[in-house]
């Protein structure tokens, strides 16, 4: 079955404690993006990648870092977690093509609670 | 960079009812994504449209390049089709980076049975 999946599904955390969010598709997608979706905010762009080894800085890049070294997989780094990054995150994919890319694929979503 | 704007952010309607959510945008897009996202948080892809119009079942999603606008109608609604509706764009002109995509605030759909 076509997918991508997260995980984990729930995560809490302490102030400053590593942590990596997992993000595997099996449909050889070249683009991989993250975002997350706060209260009144909507869902925004963290990082996204259009290929292997290449990624670029969404709108609200600060205090993650990603990784791109294989197509399937988009791991999400928080180096020192803090409580503003509580959030719910989501992963999607797609073929990027000329005009656009294809339908976004997500991922089931991962919700994060920093205290 | 783009901005979204969608409208509007509630909407209850009773079954049956035609449905329209729009979306605009400020800068000249080369496509354009309506999303849905589910009470227990999932989303899926609706539609991806650089022009014309699209149809899925009930769902129809036109887009007006000139006029930077977009529109998501239902078709006899129903209670299933309760949920949040997206639009996203890419955050450039037409031509740049399709990657960095901006997202409209929402509109949450409620129909009544």
């Amino acid at each position: 079955e076509a997918q991508v999946t997260q995980n984990p599904r729930y995560l809490i955390t302490v102030t400053g404690k590593k942590l990596t969010v997992t993000c595997s598709q099996n449909m050889n997608h070249e683009y991989m993006s993250w975002y997350r979706q706060d209260p009144g905010l909507g869902l925004r762009q963290i990082y996204y990648s259009m290929n292997v080894e290449v990624t670029d800085k969404g709108d609200v890049p600060e205090g993650y870092k990603v990784s791109r070294k294989e197509k399937r997989n988009f791991p999400l780094i928080l180096e020192s977690p803090s409580p503003n990054q509580t959030s719910l995150y989501f992963c999607a994919s797609s073929f990027p093509r000329e005009g656009g890319n294809s339908p976004l694929h997500f991922g089931n979503g991962t919700r994060l609670t920093v205290t | 960079k783009n901005e979204v704007e969608q409208s509007p952010q509630n909407l209850t309607a009773q079954e049956g009812e035609f449905i329209t959510i729009n979306c605009s945008y400020s800068v000249g897009i080369s496509a354009l994504h309506w999303l849905q996202q589910h009470p227990g948080g999932g989303i899926v892809s609706l539609f991806m449209l650089s022009s014309g119009k699209k149809k899925h079942g009930r769902l129809i999603a036109t887009i007006n390049i000139q006029e930077k606008h977009s529109s998501l109608h239902i078709t006899a609604s129903h209670p299933r089709d309760s949920a949040v509706y997206i639009c996203a764009v890419p955050s450039g002109n037409y031509g740049g980076s399709q990657g960095n995509l901006i997202f409209g605030k929402g509109t949450k759909l409620s129909v009544k049975p």
